[in-house]
């Protein structure tokens, strides 16, 4: 257990709202990272982060933004879902020291 | 649970069997390489890595085996139960990609008993 929790686990929503998944760790890591997962894409990064309010774009950023304004959260902000942002997001943290990342249960996102 | 691959490959077991997965990585420059495991309704989880100083490392029942010539890496499973059934990633870490890591789309192994 990497003590990581994803917030909320299920939504459906209508395109056009605002979304946010959070995610929490409890480990003081500095590296968080947001991933999208579709059948045929393997994981794809959106966004990552190096600390607090430091933070870069990954390979699928357009539509998305993020904010970390404590070491502990990371909350990934659609601003306006589409139906094309359905999918099941993972949110990772990386190991101190090391290459690895540690994942997130998934948050899986419909949108209408 | 949730589907994470519609059409990927499939490598199908039988229990006991060893099983080898395989992995064709994009970049000759990079460096570090991990294996995840996932199952459904489930996050990924971390099996084992190899630096790309090294063409073999051993866990516990498993084997990563990296051969940079061909740009290839391989799992190898020995003793496959049934909880080895999942979705197998790998993933390519380097200079290219910012020292971030890229995963590969997965291989679905099931173990029949």
């Amino acid at each position: 257990d990497a003590g990581i929790t994803q917030s909320p686990r299920h939504k459906v929503t209508e395109t056009g709202t605002p979304v946010t998944l959070r995610c929490h760790q409890t480990e003081n890591h500095r590296y968080m990272y947001w991933y999208r997962q579709d059948p045929g894409h393997g994981l794809r990064l959106i966004h990552y982060s190096y600390g607090v309010k430091d933070t870069d774009k990954g390979e699928v950023s357009d539509g998305y933004s993020v904010s970390r304004s404590k070491t502990e959260d990371f909350l990934l902000t659609l601003e306006s879902a589409t139906s094309s942002q359905t999918s099941v997001y993972f949110c990772a943290i990386r190991g101190a020291g090391t290459g690895e990342l540690f994942f997130g249960e998934g948050s899986r996102l419909t949108v209408l | 649970g949730e589907s994470v691959g519609l059409h990927l490959p499939t490598l199908s077991v039988q229990e006991g069997d060893n099983s080898i997965i395989n992995c064709a990585y994009s970049n000759s420059a990079s460096d570090y390489f991990i294996w995840y495991k996932q199952e459904s309704g489930k996050g990924p989880q971390f099996i084992i890595d190899i630096r790309s100083n090294m063409d073999k490392r051993q866990g516990q029942r498993v084997t990563v085996l990296l051969n940079k010539t061909v740009k290839h890496l391989s799992l190898q499973i020995a003793a496959t139960q049934p909880g080895d059934s999942a979705v197998y990633f790998c993933a390519e870490s380097g200079r290219e990609y910012g020292n971030k890591l890229v995963f590969g789309a997965g291989t679905i192994l099931r173990v029949k008993s």
